[in-house]
């Protein structure tokens, strides 16, 4: 069974304070992926990486840093949590290629609360 | 750029009728996928259905299927004979071509639709 692993469902955070959210697939896929969800926007993408210590800026990376020192393992970094980033923040990976077929495989998601 | 709109914030269905999810989505790619994805309160996406743009036929997979329509721009989620578990947030989402001609399979995202499914 495929599975992505987030390391925290629940987060409380104050405002200043460098957060790291990790994600951990099993699938040995190349392709990884952090949005952010937001009522009524949908899910944005923020950073994603399609190789180890390889990261590209999604739609939304400011404030955002991102490290991917192993393959399976993807974390999202907030150098200074400040209350604009009160979100539920959803990793996903996928394998590489062409196909556009492909889907991206989600882990559960972590609510992160800053006050 | 790609952009896929969700117009229904919110749908309300009965039990066992059907139900059509609105999404359209605009693009200059000429080859592009489509996705449904749903989120039950839980949290986790749940990947449901997809159409490719050059599919001669429409998706379909159990009681999901998808009414694509290439010209209008438009690639509609049906459920059929709703049940209780449908109720959920459902996505809509599309990935094209970046500038360089390859893809790292990134997704565009609509707002998502919440359905409500009525005993």
């Amino acid at each position: 069974d495929v599975k992505v692993t987030q390391s925290s469902r629940y987060l409380v955070k104050r405002t200043g304070e460098k957060v790291f959210l990790e994600c951990v697939q099993d699938m040995d896929h190349e392709n990884m992926f952090w949005y952010r969800q937001d009522p009524g926007l949908g899910l944005r993408l923020i950073y994603f990486s399609y190789d180890v210590k390889m990261k590209e800026k999604g739609d939304i990376p400011e404030g955002y840093s991102v490290s991917r020192e192993k393959k399976e393992r993807f974390s999202l970094i907030l150098e200074s949590a400040s209350t604009n980033q009160t979100s539920m923040y959803l990793c996903a990976s996928q394998r590489q290629g062409a196909s556009r077929r492909k889907e991206q495989f989600f882990g559960p998601g972590t609510r992160l609360t800053v006050l | 750029a790609q952009k896929i709109t969700q117009t229904q914030p919110g749908m309300f269905v009965q039990e066992k009728e059907a139900v059509t999810l609105d999404c359209t989505y605009d693009t200059s790619d000429q080859s592009y996928g489509l996705f449904w994805y749903k989120q039950p309160s839980s949290g986790e996406m749940i990947f449901l259905i997809y159409q490719g743009s050059y599919d001669e036929q429409n998706a379909t997979e159990g009681r999901y299927s998808l009414n694509f329509q290439k010209a209008r721009k438009s690639a509609n989620l049906v459920i059929s004979a709703s049940q209780l578990g449908d109720s959920a947030m459902y996505f809509c989402a599309m990935r094209g071509l970046n500038a360089g001609g390859t893809s790292y399979g990134k997704l565009t995202f609509g707002q998502g639709t919440i359905l409500t499914v009525h005993p």
